[in-house]
């Protein structure tokens, strides 16, 4: 069975330092990673994903990830952290084959910017 | 080009009521999600909608059912609500399948007393 695991519900850095929030998977075949944003009152965004090829993958708003698979880790890195990145991350999982559609989500980090 | 719709956007109840939450899917999307976010949680999945029918489902009970239209669009119901069925209810549409990556709607947060 696929799961993940997100270290630190809370991760808190100060404007312009690196941020790093950190997910560890568990799948049986090679997986696709995703991570998701979710802003107070609303749905989730989709920031970047890994399907297959390169391994570090480039998103949107300046994030970037690290597909590891020794490390079963997708971390998700932006170099400097803006005011706007404030919101609940989130890290899923999904499987491409034996028809595994659904997605399995950690349980989100709150990251919080301080000025 | 609209994203996935959700209605209503918030809904109260009360315990053993019956709810129908809604989603019309982006367009160009054939394929529905429903997940179910407790508050402080990661969404769960509820099931998944194709060409009509249930693909695939999650650990939810019977209490949980769904329909797709041929439009693409799909409902959520609830039967006989609990205080624990309170959360906020997203869809999620894609193509053909794919899960390369769902777009996600606004949600429906759906609060049972």
């Amino acid at each position: 069975a696929q799961s993940v695991t997100q270290l630190g519900s809370h991760v808190s850095v100060s404007e312009g330092a690196l941020v790093l929030l950190r997910c560890n998977y568990s799948s049986s075949v090679p997986p696709y990673l995703f991570w998701y944003v979710q802003y107070p009152n609303q749905g989730l965004q989709l920031l970047l994903k890994y399907t297959t090829g390169a391994t570090l993958v480039k998103g949107i708003n300046g994030f970037e990830a690290e597909f590891k698979k020794s490390e079963t880790s997708f971390h998700l890195t932006k170099p400097s952290a803006h005011m706007s990145d404030a919101a609940e991350y989130f890290c899923a999982v999904s499987g491409p084959t034996s028809g595994t559609y659904k997605y399995i989500f950690g349980t989100g980090t709150r990251l919080k910017v301080l000025a | 080009d609209a994203g996935v719709t959700q209605s209503p956007t918030h809904l109260i109840k009360t315990r053993g009521q019956q709810v129908t939450l809604r989603c019309s899917p982006k367009s160009g999307h054939d394929t529905v999600s429903w997940y179910q976010q407790a508050l402080g949680q990661g969404p769960q999945f509820i099931f998944q909608y194709y060409e009509e029918e249930e693909r695939q489902r999650g650990n939810f009970p019977d209490r949980f059912s769904g329909h797709q239209f041929p439009n693409y669009s799909s409902e959520l119901n609830v039967n006989a609500l609990l205080l624990g069925d309170s959360a906020l209810y997203l869809c999620a549409s894609s193509f053909d399948r794919s899960n390369y990556g769902y777009t996600f709607g606004s949600g429906t947060r759906l609060t049972v007393v």
